[in-house]
């Protein structure tokens, strides 16, 4: 019963190529977003949806997408893929974002390696 | 934006002894809240505690507790009773409307349990 699932766990690639990171929460949840990890283990927002609407945008190279299909799913695009996309991606959800004190859910994380 | 500072990279401590990391954050605001998480070598995001700012008293959670203290904008994480499992990289983090409910991260405290 995983409450946040993220697909692939690991994705090795090349240079160049285009890639997508799927995520589904059976949470219910109304709020789903992507954090990146880096190198140095630290943790960045880069987008945040609410009820398939995006909220966040922080600075993200355009070659990055965000897709929410249902609220349950917030899948990540990349595009021409760079050396220094090279990180773990993680997928989160919580409720709504009015109650702030609660919790999000984190996915266990994509690790992309570039090529 | 909001800034969450964890000055210690790396802390030690032994089986059964007690450890504090600390994390402080720059904020304007009145309403937020804050959350530390576990990140064991697994990579999975766990919650380990939270803290409304408008509450007074310290969260406590079993052998985790916090010390909050709001005028001097601190937040640190108590260990007690300290077991092997708790070896892992743990990140302070903040979260309000003004960060559209996103995470803000420390860039995280690794936490080494010896026998």
């Amino acid at each position: 019963d995983t409450a946040v699932s993220q697909t692939p766990k690991y994705l090795v690639t090349q240079m160049g190529n285009d890639k997508s990171i799927k995520c589904e929460q059976n949470l219910g949840h109304d709020t789903m977003y992507w954090y990146k990890q880096d190198s140095k283990k630290f943790l960045k927002i880069m987008f945040s949806y609410n009820n398939k609407e995006l909220i966040i945008n922080e600075t993200v190279p355009n070659r990055f997408s965000p897709k929410s299909p249902d609220k349950a799913h917030l899948n990540l695009h990349i595009n021409s893929l760079e050396l220094g996309d090279s990180a773990v991606y993680f997928c989160a959800s919580s409720e709504r974002g009015g109650l702030s004190n609660q919790p999000q859910h984190f996915g266990d994380g994509t690790r992309l390696s570039i090529l | 934006a909001q800034t969450v500072t964890q000055s210690q990279p790396e802390m030690s401590v032994q089986e059964a002894e007690t450890v504090t990391l600390s994390c402080t954050y720059d904020t304007s605001e009145s309403d937020y809240y804050l959350f530390w998480y576990k990140q064991p070598p697994s990579r999975q995001m766990i919650l380990v505690i939270r803290q409304e700012a408008y509450k007074q008293q310290n969260a406590t959670e079993n052998r985790f507790s916090v010390n909050f203290q709001k005028a001097a904008k601190s937040f640190s994480l108590k260990i007690s009773d300290s077991q092997l499992g708790d070896a892992a990289m743990y990140f302070c983090a903040y979260r309000s409307a003004n960060s559209g409910y996103a995470l803000n991260f420390g860039k995280g405290t690794s936490l080494l349990v010896t026998p």
